[in-house]
């Protein structure tokens, strides 16, 4: 079936450093990706997505990866700092393209 | 643009009782969805909706229902509430194509 998971479901940086969250999905079929922040008490939090014709998008401090080839999704951070400590999630759309469906997800948490 | 409203913040329910969750959107969006988010988890899909009168099921569809009478309104009704229903709810919507949903800031439900 359709499913969306997350390789570490913690991740530990330091400020400054660049942080890499992955996820690997199992529809083939997918094509469009979200990334989400949800920080504590809060709801998720668009912060970018990526269409299936494409390899790499980049924002402002972040660039979503897409391999398609292994079905892997990567969020890279850079210079991360203490406002990004949230969890995140990837999310996908379903087969019938109405339906998004989310991933575990993976705490970043950003130290001093 | 207040975007998606959720209500209440904050219940207790007895085992037993029935409540219904209100969420609604002010950005005209068609597809608006619900999700629960269990300590630690990702959020599941419970039911959505594609337009006024139209309502699908998600992958945790069982104990609850829904209606979509306008394009703003898409309450999740719980009938009988039993401590496995304790979650976080989280309402969202978005509009038609490649587009990122908007979320609610979520209704935290617990069943005693």
């Amino acid at each position: 079936g359709e499913s969306v998971g997350l390789h570490l479901p913690t991740l530990s940086v330091q400020e400054g450093d660049n942080s890499i969250i992955n996820c690997a999905y199992s529809n083939s079929a997918s094509d469009y990706f979200i990334w989400y922040k949800q920080e504590s008490g809060k709801g998720p939090q668009f912060i970018i997505d990526i269409r299936s014709n494409m390899d790499k998008r980049q924002g402002q401090r972040v660039t979503v990866l897409l391999n398609k080839t292994v079905k892997h999704l990567s969020l890279q951070i850079a210079a991360t700092q203490p406002g990004d400590s949230a969890v995140y999630f990837c999310a996908e759309f379903s087969n019938s393209g109405y339906a998004l469906n989310f991933g575990k997800g993976t705490s970043l948490l950003v130290t001093p | 643009n207040a975007g998606v409203t959720q209500t209440p913040k904050f219940r207790i329910l007895k085992i037993g009782q029935s409540m219904t969750l209100q969420c609604t959107q002010d950005m005209n969006h068609n597809y608006m969805y619900w999700y629960r988010q269990d300590p630690g988890m990702g959020l599941k899909l419970i039911y959505y909706s594609v337009g006024a009168g139209i309502t699908d099921k998600g992958e945790v569809p069982n104990g609850y229902n829904v209606s979509r009478s306008t394009t703003e309104d898409f309450p999740l009704r719980l009938e009988l509430a039993a401590p496995s229903q304790t979650s976080v709810y989280f309402c969202a919507s978005r509009i038609t194509g490649w587009t990122e949903a908007f979320f609610g800031q979520g209704t935290r439900l617990t069943v005693v």
